[in-house]
């Protein structure tokens, strides 16, 4: 069955330090990978998404490559900023339902 | 701006209530998906709808059932709600078939059940 493995958290970096978060996947075939952000008291939304291997997704500063060679979707952003404070979700889709595969989420604390 | 709404943000109920929780997506998307979500295992599939009537489980479907009368509405229900389904619930829908699209999610509503 379909896995997503993320870096356990929860991460608390200062502002303006380099972010990374892992991820890895388990699954069959060529699934979409995406990342999802959850601010406080909020629901999930789409960060950024990749849909074949190579892709780079990029969305306010943050970036994450699809490596089929490593199962591999890695978080990262340059410079974070206190805005950034969030739960961070990998997720994957391979089934014509829409279904998704999430990991447990990362909580990003960032500092001033 | 597209949205998914859900009828609570809080409810707190008693254990052996019939407990609804309402979701309405203005998208006209084809699926809708029920999650909850807990401190420490992230979110977990309850069911799912991929049309009118059509339902299917997911991973953590006892205890509840759904309803999808309307494209636009998809309806959680905890037959008799007991204390270990207090959770944070979050709806989502998604465009049709094919895995490259993304879900769009509610602000959720926090269940407690006494």
């Amino acid at each position: 069955g379909n896995s997503v493995t993320q870096m356990e958290g929860p991460v608390t970096l200062s502002e303006e330090a380099f972010l990374t978060i892992n991820c890895t996947y388990t699954a069959t075939g060529y699934p979409s990978l995406f990342w999802y952000v959850q601010y406080p008291g909020e629901g999930l939304q789409l960060l950024l998404k990749a849909t074949k291997a190579d892709d780079k997704g990029s969305n306010k500063g943050f970036e994450a490559t699809y490596r089929k060679e490593t199962t591999s979707f890695h978080l990262e952003k340059g410079s974070v900023q206190v805005s950034d404070s969030a739960v961070y979700f990998c997720a994957l889709s391979n089934t014509n339902a829409g279904k998704s595969t999430f990991g447990d989420g990362t909580t990003l604390t960032v500092k001033p | 701006d597209v949205k998914v709404t859900q009828s609570s943000r809080y409810l707190v109920k008693r254990t052996g209530e019939k407990v609804f929780l309402e979701c309405v997506q203005d998208m006209d998307h084809e699926n809708m998906f029920w999650y909850r979500q807990d401190p420490g295992l992230g979110l977990r599939l309850i069911y799912f709808s991929y049309d009118v009537k059509m339902k299917e489980k997911g991973d953590i479907p006892e205890g509840y059932s759904v309803s999808r009368e309307k494209k636009e509405r998809f309806s959680l229900i905890l037959e008799s709600a007991s204390t270990n389904q207090t959770s944070m619930y979050l709806c989502a829908s998604s465009m049709g078939s094919g895995y490259h699209n993304e879900q769009f999610f509610g602000p959720g509503t926090r269940l407690t059940v006494l």
